[in-house]
């Protein structure tokens, strides 16, 4: 199972919004509305931020939203924030026998 | 509030098998609506999924490492644990133990991390 597809970097000014996507194939992101999102800031553990596609567990900010469209995932960070910046995760489920798969990861800097 | 804490030594010689332990608190490992997980990341890279298990012991494992992990469930402890054998460098990385949650097991609750060297 191949690992999803994150850019590497991007980078928002305070109060821009920002997209970071995360593509997958048609076994796994293109098949379930039910890839996750993560946030993880240095020596930390990943923090949950999306989960099912767009849904935000209890705590999290409306500022995380999260899509999907075909192969490809998106989340969106509305608003950035200086604690927004971290590496972001994108997850996805690929069925009963490998059921989780992740993104390489993408560093959100904010400027 | 569900804690997890993983346990086992910090330092494996290659060849050898590493072996983690994750202690559950404040929910029962038995829950129908979980899976328990395996996630680790080596030192600057990013998060892969060892394996997943229920608490009946039925267990699903990352393709590339099937043939070297072992995760069982102690449901009497509220604890389950990692072997992973014949271990290398390659190996060395932060191992996360997490609570697996909803249709797609996104993990909703994590443990802090333990850092494991592989070295002689």
């Amino acid at each position: 199972q191949s690992a999803l597809t994150q850019p590497a970097s991007v980078s928002g000014s305070p109060g821009q919004p920002i997209t970071i996507s995360c593509t997958g194939t048609s076994s796994d992101v293109g098949s379930y509305n039910l890839v996750s999102w993560y946030q993880q800031h240095p020596g930390k553990a990943p923090k949950l931020m999306i989960y099912e596609g767009s849904k935000r567990p209890s705590g999290v900010s409306n500022r995380f939203s999260g899509s999907k469209s075909g192969n490809t995932a998106s989340l969106t960070i509305s608003g950035l924030q200086a604690e927004d910046e971290a590496d972001y995760y994108c997850c996805s489920y690929a069925g009963s026998s490998t059921p989780v798969v992740f993104g390489g990861g993408t560093k959100l800097t904010v400027l | 509030q569900l804690q997890l804490q993983e346990s086992g030594p910090g330092l494996v010689k290659p060849s050898e098998t590493l072996s983690l332990t994750c202690t559950v608190s404040g929910g029962s490992i038995s829950s129908s609506a979980y899976y328990w997980g395996w996630i680790r990341q080596p030192p600057g890279k990013g998060l892969e999924w060892i394996g997943s298990i229920y608490h009946s012991g039925s267990a699903y494992y990352n393709p590339s490492l099937k043939s070297r992990v072992t995760i069982s469930v102690h449901t009497s402890k509220n604890q389950f644990s990692l072997n992973l054998s014949s271990v290398s460098a390659a190996d060395t990385a932060v191992y996360y133990c997490a609570r697996l949650a909803g249709y797609g097991d996104h993990g909703d609750y994590w443990g802090q991390g333990t850092l494991v060297t592989v070295s002689s």
